[in-house]
């Protein structure tokens, strides 16, 4: 079993949909949860970040993390053709040890 | 706040030559670190350093791959000789001390593209 888990898409949706992502992790000692984006030929981009179990909101993003499922995801609401992007879960135990999903491709067609 | 440095961006090079990329992180960020990224997958760690000291290099082929850390600030990759396997993007980050709360997540450079042909 991989240590992070996430469905590679591509996953197209039209504008405006709501967009959920998700990964699966198997390492229980894993505290703080991040998402990236990552635009074409960039490298990746903190978009949010989240400690222990709980909901974090940022505009249009939300951040889940159900540490007793071990299941972490991210929504977007209202999505934006500029929201194309690979989008990559990470994980870490305070730090000492960041593990990242392989990226989910995402397109939001106009 | 300026972010993370990394040169060059692209560079194409035949198998069994040399490359050195080259990584300056954000001001007083204690860790950094150097990762794999192949297409189509998440980023791999190749080596982690805090301050000049090596932290993790577990996934570094020391065979062909080494890095430094020149007084705690900028950073060295290099791979010699290079093979087509190392095709990849190599992503520098780096983050704040790891006992702050804000050290536990990471900012990444934009990346040197690398193609061994």
């Amino acid at each position: 079993q991989k240590e992070v888990e996430q469905d590679p898409g591509p996953l197209s949706v039209p504008e405006g949909a709501i967009v959920s992502l998700n990964c699966t992790y198997s390492n229980s000692a894993f505290q703080y949860f991040m998402w990236y984006r990552q635009y074409s030929r960039k490298g990746p981009e903190l978009l949010m970040y989240t400690y222990s179990s709980g909901n974090k909101e940022d505009g249009r993003f939300t951040a889940q993390v159900d540490k007793s499922s071990k299941y972490i995801s991210l929504f977007i609401r209202d999505s934006q053709p500029s929201d194309s992007a690979t989008y990559l879960c990470a994980m870490t135990n305070y730090g000492q040890n960041f593990v990242f999903g392989p990226g989910t491709r995402l397109s939001v067609l106009p | 706040e300026a972010g993370v440095a990394q040169s060059p961006r692209y560079k194409i090079i035949e198998k069994r030559q040399s490359v050195a990329f080259w990584c300056n992180p954000i001001s007083g960020h204690a860790t950094l670190y150097w990762y794999q990224q192949i297409l189509g997958q998440g980023p791999k760690l190749l080596i982690q350093f805090q301050n000049n000291g090596v932290v993790d290099d577990s996934q570094l082929p020391k065979d062909r791959f080494s890095a430094e850390r020149l007084k705690g600030v900028d950073s060295t990759l290099k791979i010699q000789p290079a093979k087509l396997e190392d095709s990849a993007v190599y992503l520098c980050a780096s983050s704040p001390a790891v006992s702050s709360i804000t050290g536990n997540t990471i900012y990444f450079g934009e990346g040197s593209w690398l193609t061994v042909v």
